[in-house]
């Protein structure tokens, strides 16, 4: 079975500061991972992945995130948030091999000030 | 290329109905998958569909229901309906069932069972 752990379920920020959120995940076998932004009342968009490669993953609006195998991490950062990134973001592993089920976590509510 | 189409976008519905909920996923995409969205449970996985066949479900009674037509459009069913169902229902689809693809949501179907 697999789990998605979201550390922390809110995260104020300043405009233009750095801003990372926590993802840990647990699984029995390989997987891959991905993180999504929900915008209030709308569906989920999907900002990166990481399959195989390169542990830094480059996603849109300027997100990154690093696969950390040993401690089963995969943590999204952006080094400079705007208003406009105000919003939630899972975190979601699924199974390599077929099938299209993802596990979220919980989810983290970025809270961009101004 | 339009995206993932969810209808009714906002519905209510009285405990003991049932509900029908429709998807229409992109353009040549076979694969679709529900979710539930609810404040306590967060996102969950409820089945995939391809080629019209129920591929993978989730831990969800059998109130629970979806099919998949011809042309890959599909829809979800709720009998019996419960105040816990109150939920934003997401539909997503992809190309095929291989894993890592990038999944694509609806922006959901806000089901309000009084």
């Amino acid at each position: 079975a697999q789990s998605v752990t979201q550390l922390d379920s809110q995260v104020p920020v300043f405009e233009e500061a750095p801003v990372e959120l926590r993802c840990n995940y647990s699984s029995s076998v390989s997987v891959y991972l991905f993180w999504y932004v929900q915008y209030p009342n709308q569906g989920l968009q999907l900002l990166l992945k990481y399959l195989s490669g390169s542990t830094l993953v480059k996603g849109i609006n300027g997100f990154e995130a690093e696969f950390n195998k040993s401690q089963t991490s995969f943590h999204l950062r952006k080094p400079s948030v705007h208003i406009s990134d105000t919003a939630e973001y899972f975190c979601a592993v699924s199974d390599r091999g077929y099938g299209n089920k993802l596990v979220f976590g919980a989810g983290t509510i970025l809270r961009v000030k101004s | 290329k339009a995206g993932v189409t969810q209808t009714p976008r906002y519905l209510i519905k009285t405990r003991g109905q049932q509900v029908t909920l429709s998807c229409s996923p992109i353009s040549g995409h076979r694969s679709v998958s529900w979710y539930q969205q609810t404040p306590g449970q967060g996102l969950q996985f409820l089945f995939e569909y391809f080629s019209e066949t129920q591929r993978n479900k989730g831990n969800f009674p059998g109130r629970f229901s979806g099919r998949q037509f011809s042309n890959s459009r599909s829809e979800m069913n709720v009998s019996t309906l419960e105040l816990g169902d109150s939920a934003l229902y997401l539909c997503a689809s992809t190309p095929d069932r291989r894993a890592g693809n990038t999944i694509y949501f609806g922006e959901g179907s806000w089901l309000t069972v009084v």
